[in-house]
């Protein structure tokens, strides 16, 4: 079993929708979620970061965990076709090694 | 934010040769890393490059085949050896520094023929 399962896509949905990411974890040590995305052809940026079960929010982006469950979610209202791109949650525990999910590519239609 | 800057960007490489991949940091961080990124799968983490010292490798990654040198805070570089089709990937430089979250350069992909 992978630590980290990525819901696997791709999603393909109309400007304007909610996109709704998802990933599940197996290791309870994880402290650290992160949320990157990835253009083609680049490297992943960072789009969010948390620490604790909760809600984050930034802008249009929301960031959502529940160390419960080992559940983490992003979602992306009133999504535009510049959010099309590869999205890769991560995690790590409180040293410094990252563990990603596959990866959910999306695209936005105009 | 650190700006990493990665060279080459992509590179054709014929079996059996071995490519060299820099990453350089536009400021001194502690931590610098070498990933790779295969089609479909998970980035994964070959190792961490030490400032000074021999990098930490992964399971399933050794030096030999990926030597890797820190000869600074600001740059590394990460050589592929002797390389066959299955290396044909994405190879990621990221650094992370105190409460800073992984960063990634913009990739080196390589195909391998």
């Amino acid at each position: 079993q992978k630590e980290v399962e990525q819901d696997p896509g791709p999603l393909s949905v109309p400007e304007g929708a909610i996109v709704s990411l998802n990933c599940t974890y197996s290791n309870s040590a994880f402290q650290y979620f992160m949320w990157y995305r990835q253009y083609s052809r680049k490297g992943p940026e960072l789009l969010m970061y948390t620490y604790s079960s909760g809600n984050k929010e930034d802008g249009r982006f929301t960031a959502q965990v529940d160390k419960s469950s080992k559940y983490i979610s992003l979602f992306i209202r009133d999504s535009q076709p510049s959010d099309s791109a590869t999205y890769l949650c991560a995690m790590r525990r409180g040293d410094y090694k990252l563990s990603f999910g596959a990866g959910t590519t999306v695209t936005v239609r105009a | 934010s650190a700006v990493i800057s990665q060279k080459p960007s992509r590179d054709i490489c014929q079996r059996g040769t071995s490519l060299t991949i820099q990453c350089q940091v536009d400021s001194q961080v502690t931590m610098m890393f070498w990933y790779r990124q295969q089609p479909g799968q998970s980035l994964t983490l070959i190792a961490t490059a030490n400032q000074g010292s021999e990098a930490t490798y992964e399971s399933g990654f050794v030096i030999d085949k990926f030597p890797i040198s820190r000869p600074n805070l600001t740059f590394s570089t990460l050589t592929v050896s002797n390389m066959s089709p299955e290396d044909s990937s994405i190879y990621l430089c990221s650094v992370r520094d105190a409460q800073v979250e992984a960063f990634f350069g913009q990739g080196t992909r390589l195909t391998v023929v």
